[in-house]
């Protein structure tokens, strides 16, 4: 069965201090793995799409990688409007499914 | 703003009223999705139409009922709902099977409460 694990359930920082959200996945054959950022009472707003191992993307304070077993989302000197909930999914290639399996986020607070 | 619209934004129901959520995306995507979500926790998917036609249906009760009438709407009918079914009912698209791995792009949902 397909799984994905985020840790930590949440994370606190204070504005300028730099991490990591981490997203171990099982699944077979990953055709996708997708961040989302979600605000509360929003739908999630799509990130990033990374799909081979070693793959990496940026945006502004943001850079999401990839090995074989997980992912991370490194954030560079947050600021208070990068509170959110960050979650990871997979899409796995069996069936041509385009079935997304959901991690249970990350909830970050940066703190000005 | 999202590309995918859904309205209403937020509707309030007794047990026994029928009403319906409508969802709506010009993208030219070709696969949309309901997903149902709990505070604090990830989406659930609930279907999956893929080219106008119904590919998932992830074992939902039948008071939930989908319709897509068109590449560019999706509708979400609902009749005798239980007050553990109020929730986020978000509504997502992507380009569909065949064009790639592409992200599902989502709505902003209807929250839903049942009284």
């Amino acid at each position: 069965e397909d799984q994905v694990t985020q840790s930590p359930e949440a994370l606190r920082l204070q504005e300028g201090e730099s991490s990591s959200l981490n997203c171990s996945y099982t699944v077979s054959g990953l055709r996708g793995l997708f961040w989302y950022r979600q605000d509360p009472g929003k739908g999630p707003e799509f990130l990033f799409t990374l799909y081979s191992a070693g793959e990496e993307k940026e945006k502004e304070r943001l850079k999401a990688t990839l090995t074989k077993k997980e992912s991370f989302l490194h954030i560079t000197a947050p600021k208070p409007e990068d509170s959110a909930t960050y979650l990871c999914a997979v899409q796995a290639s069996q069936g041509g499914s385009e079935k997304l399996v959901f991690g249970k986020g990350t909830k970050l607070t940066v703190n000005p | 703003d999202t590309e995918v619209t859904q309205t209403p934004k937020h509707l309030v129901m007794g047990m026994t009223n029928k009403k319906s959520l409508k969802c709506e995306q010009h993208m030219g995507h070709r696969a949309m999705y309901w997903y149902k979500q709990k505070a604090k926790k990830p989406p659930e998917l609930m279907f999956v139409y893929s080219y106008e036609k119904l590919s998932i249906n992830e074992s939902v009760p039948s008071r939930f009922s989908p319709e897509c009438p068109n590449s560019s709407l999706l509708n979400l009918h609902l009749h005798a709902l239980q007050p553990e079914d109020s929730a986020l009912y978000l509504c997502a698209s992507s380009p569909g099977a065949g064009r790639g791995n592409q992200p599902q792009h989502f709505g902003d949902g209807t929250r839903l409460s049942i009284l």
